[in-house]
């Protein structure tokens, strides 16, 4: 199994909503990482979390609260959300090792903030 | 952290060989080069990494520079599943520095494949 399951794919929010975003990967990484990319645009790293610690955070805005459960879940918690926070959101995962070896990424969940 | 230059686009054929180049002058010792690509509507997608020399996969192959300020990653016959923005990364491998850990995404090049 070599995939990074995200869900939902698409989420629609309105300003004042909570929802949070899911990621999940069984391959024995120990290292996950949060992106966003806007259209057209590379992606942006948001947080990196090793062996379940956040490790980098990205002076990333506080309405983003990201949570890692245990080795093999990643959440993002969204609150607050502004509209310019439209964005792909994308999940990737790693061995242990934060600078060696290649980020495995999921397909995405496309958020749209009303 | 040190930042890569690659050409906004290129084109080729199919079933040709592909040469995309990176420039990366501020390259220190202790970053690794990796390229992933992202195909439209797709996550990125790891290709391939090195340090000093040339390497190969089943993918590509990546050509290093001597002096490791350039790098060449080859695609050996482009068919139109390899049309994607390519993403050349300098990725540091220094637990001690602040960049170590991160994979920053630079602009990329996007790759064109004609039938």
């Amino acid at each position: 199994d070599t995939e990074v399951t995200q869900t939902p794919k698409h989420l629609v929010m309105g300003m004042t909503n909570k929802k949070s975003l899911k990621c999940e990967q069984h391959m024995g990484h120990r290292a996950m990482y949060w992106y966003k990319q806007k259209a057209k645009k590379p992606p942006e790293l948001m947080f990196v979390y090793s062996y379940e610690k956040l490790s980098i955070n990205e002076s990333v805005p506080s309405r983003f609260s990201p949570e890692c459960p245990n080795s093999s879940l990643l959440n993002l918690h969204l609150h607050a959300l502004q509209p310019e926070d439209s964005a792909l959101y994308l999940c990737a995962s790693s061995q242990g090792r934060l600078a060696i070896g290649e980020l495995f990424f999921g397909e995405g969940s496309r958020l749209t903030v009303l | 952290d040190a930042k890569t230059t690659q050409p906004n686009s290129m084109e080729s054929n199919e079933e040709e060989p592909v040469h995309l180049p990176c420039n990366h002058s501020t390259i220190s010792g202790t970053d690794y080069i990796h390229w992933y690509r992202q195909l439209p509507s797709q996550g990125p997608e790891y290709v391939i990494h090195g340090l000093t020399s040339n390497v190969n996969n089943r993918m590509a192959s990546l050509a290093i520079a001597e002096d490791r300020k350039s790098s060449t990653l080859i695609l050996h016959r482009a068919t139109l599943r390899d049309a994607a923005v390519y993403y050349c990364i300098l990725r540091a491998y220094n637990a001690g520095g602040t960049s170590y850990g991160k994979l920053t995404f630079g602009q990329g090049t996007i790759l064109t494949v004609h039938p």
